[in-house]
């Protein structure tokens, strides 16, 4: 069964500092693994989606990586503001030729993040 | 708005009554999920349709759950005889079956409190 943890389940850093989510799975037979951000009481954001077959995927100040073999991936978050303060999630989808299907993500319990101005 | 919707967005019952929650995905996405959240937890995955056929449903989907997506559009999750322990965020995702992937997008979800 695949379990998925990210570390550490908070985070509280100054504006303007970089930093790095860790996320890590159990079954490196993956298809694909999505970031996501959750605003308190809402629903789910999504921020990257690596190809099992990617390394990286970048968008904005947002860098995601992949080391699949290894089971683990990071969020890189450059010059951090207030308005990124949230929960980050990372989610996994198995690989189709396991015979599990493509379609059903496997979340961690993600990281709260604060920023502080 | 083009994203996707759920409705209601907070929902208050008494234990033991029915409800039932509404999504209505991206309108060319042929996939739909269904998730429930905890507090401090991930979501957790219910059940998934492609197009109008419900392919999986996980062991959390109880006697008491049913879902269903009529035309292959939107899906409705009614939850009969509610329990405390039913108190949760329920979220829907969509996503477009490709060779490229599955992004999913979600919803943003239904609060259920069961009184």
């Amino acid at each position: 069964k695949q379990e998925v943890t990210q570390i550490p389940a908070a985070l509280s850093v100054p504006e303007g500092e970089n930093l790095v989510l860790n996320c890590s799975f159990t079954d490196s037979a993956i298809y694909n693994l999505q970031w996501f951000r959750q605003d308190p009481g809402k629903g789910l954001t999504s921020l990257l989606l690596i190809q099992s077959s990617q390394r990286e995927q970048t968008s904005g100040r947002l860098n995601a990586s992949l080391d699949k073999s290894s089971g683990r991936s990071t969020l890189y978050i450059a010059a951090s503001q207030p308005g990124d303060s949230a929960t980050y999630l990372c989610a996994v989808s198995p690989n189709s030729y396991s015979g599990a299907g493509s379609y059903q993500l496997t979340f961690g319990k993600g990281t709260k993040l604060s920023v502080i101005p | 708005d083009t994203g996707v919707s759920q409705d209601p967005r907070h929902k208050i019952t008494k234990r033991g009554q029915n409800v039932t929650f509404r999504c209505d995905p991206i309108s060319e996405h042929n996939r739909l999920y269904w998730y429930r959240q905890t507090l401090g937890q991930g979501p957790e995955f219910l059940t998934y349709f492609q197009n109008e056929a419900q392919l999986e449903k996980s062991r959390l989907l109880s006697d008491r759950f049913s879902a269903e997506r009529p035309k292959g559009s939107f899906s409705t999750l009614e939850i009969q005889r509610t329990e405390q322990g039913d108190s949760a965020m329920y979220l829907c995702a969509s996503s477009l079956k490709t060779t490229g992937g599955t992004e999913a997008f979600f919803g943003q979800g239904t609060r259920l409190t069961v009184v």
